[in-house]
């Protein structure tokens, strides 16, 4: 059964940073590239990053650029987002999602809160 | 980047009737759409992959129809547990794109 496990939220001052972890089980990580997604309160879903199979590629919402890194520890089926120099509106639940095949299969979120 | 446009952004319904959700893409996505429907405080649910496959256990009242840019996520007959907000997704590559979403009320 594919299941993916976020961790590592929490609140954080502006311009501070943050690194989430998205535990896979069910599938080896290294085959498919996986994303991250947010929602910030009230708002719609929005894609953060995402990361080839084969870790050679990553991908970037303009939104992030530059803040955020995406990375894999395949020796973990691990996926993570470092996020650096947090903002206000960078304040959402975190999702890590991975598309296997024609499916796709979120985890259940991670609530990132920047505030002072 | 290919835009997804959702329409209406919001609809109120009777139960039992048949409400319908459209999502265009500004250029060719194949069959890589998915529909969710998503409730305050939950994860979103996927109710139809690959723009008309019907996920395990999702009432067979949702049906999705469409290929290349014009979709369709169809309720045949509102129910009072199908209240929420329905997104459209393109995941045919990077970067995925959403749906502004369908806020669905009972009127």
């Amino acid at each position: 059964e594919v299941q993916l496990l976020e961790s590592g939220g929490g609140s954080v001052q502006p311009g501070g940073s943050l690194r989430l972890s998205c535990a896979a089980s069910g599938f080896t990580l290294s085959n498919y590239g996986i994303s991250w997604v947010r929602q910030a309160p009230g708002k719609g879903l929005e894609w953060v990053s995402a990361i080839r199979g084969s870790g050679d590629t990553t991908f970037y919402a303009d939104s992030v650029k530059g803040r955020f890194t995406i990375s894999r520890a395949n020796s973990e089926n691990t996926l993570y987002l470092q996020m650096n120099s947090l903002r206000a509106e960078d304040t959402a639940v975190y999702y890590c999602a991975v598309r296997i095949n024609w499916d796709i299969f979120w985890g259940q979120g991670t609530l990132v809160t920047v505030s002072s | 980047d290919i835009q997804m446009t959702q329409s209406p952004s919001s609809l109120s319904a009777s139960v039992g009737d048949r409400v319908t959700i459209t999502c265009r893409a500004s250029q060719g996505i194949s069959n890589y759409l998915a529909w969710y429907q998503h409730k305050p405080g939950k994860v979103p649910k996927l109710l139809i992959s690959a723009a008309s496959t019907l996920q395990s256990g999702v009432p067979s009242r949702f049906s999705g129809s469409g290929s290349g840019t014009d979709f369709t996520l169809t309720i045949s007959s509102l129910q009072p547990e199908d209240v929420a907000t329905y997104f459209c997704q393109k995941y045919d590559g990077a970067p995925w794109t959403f749906g502004q979403g369908t806020k669905v009320e009972i009127k």
